[in-house]
């Protein structure tokens, strides 16, 4: 149990494009959701936090309008890199809190982008 | 705020033996919970244990057992019967209890299990 998907597991796109990332909780609802970022070999850092139904809270530094996020439902939250550039390329994880304990969170996969 | 610090940055053990990874945090809460994720090379980060800090028991999950020492404010996993499936970064993690509560993550540690 307490099942989180990404998708896609990994994207290259050129600069200037948009790109979507899905985390989907696949056996248990998800009222909140995180969005990681990761670089190699090093620690995660918490981009924003996604609640069901409002708006994302980011966390300092991290640029609203370019990294878009939406739950919209009880089992999705995308991520959008909005005009994605070469140093948007990084590890983005996904996680949300589980069902039991809710204070658990449990992990996607992962997504690596490559902008070029 | 809340830290965290796992001050080894890399560890090495030998297969079938014992290993004891580091981690200490600093917070002003009184109940929170503390974590240790492994991210193995195909960087899916996996819970490895919970524990809660109002429970004194230390927390233990087959070969994964930890010593929470809440007034020196450490909280070390201790591995044993290493595997080489234990390969893998490890991150220490504190959230204080409640709705809004997010992880706070050490820098995380390599462990390489030798064969």
């Amino acid at each position: 149990g307490a099942v989180v998907s990404q998708h896609p597991s990994w994207v290259i796109c050129k600069s200037g494009t948009s790109v979507k990332i899905e985390c989907r909780s696949l056996d248990f609802q998800a009222t909140t959701m995180f969005w990681y970022r990761q670089f190699p070999k090093q620690s995660l850092m918490l981009m924003a936090t996604s609640n069901e139904g409002s708006k994302a809270t980011y966390e300092q530094g991290v640029e609203k309008d370019k990294f878009l996020i939406n739950h919209a439902s009880l089992t999705l939250s995308t991520l959008t890199v909005t005009s994605a550039h070469p140093e948007d390329s990084s590890f983005y994880i996904c996680s949300a809190r589980g069902p039991s304990p809710v204070d658990t969170q449990y992990f996607g996969p992962g997504t690596r982008l490559t902008v070029l | 705020a809340q830290t965290v610090t796992q001050s080894q940055p890399e560890m090495s053990v030998q297969e079938a033996e014992t290993v004891t990874l580091s981690c200490t945090y600093d917070t002003s809460e009184n109940n929170y919970y503390l974590f240790w994720y492994k991210q193995p090379p195909s960087r899916q980060m996996i819970l490895v244990i919970r524990q809660e800090a109002y429970k004194q028991q230390n927390a233990t999950e087959n070969r994964f057992s930890v010593n929470f020492q809440k007034a020196a404010k450490s909280f070390s996993l201790k591995i044993s019967d290493s595997q080489l499936g234990d390969t893998a970064m490890y991150f220490c993690a504190f959230m204080k209890t409640g709705a809004n509560s997010k992880l706070t993550f050490g820098k995380g540690i390599t462990l390489s299990v030798r064969p």
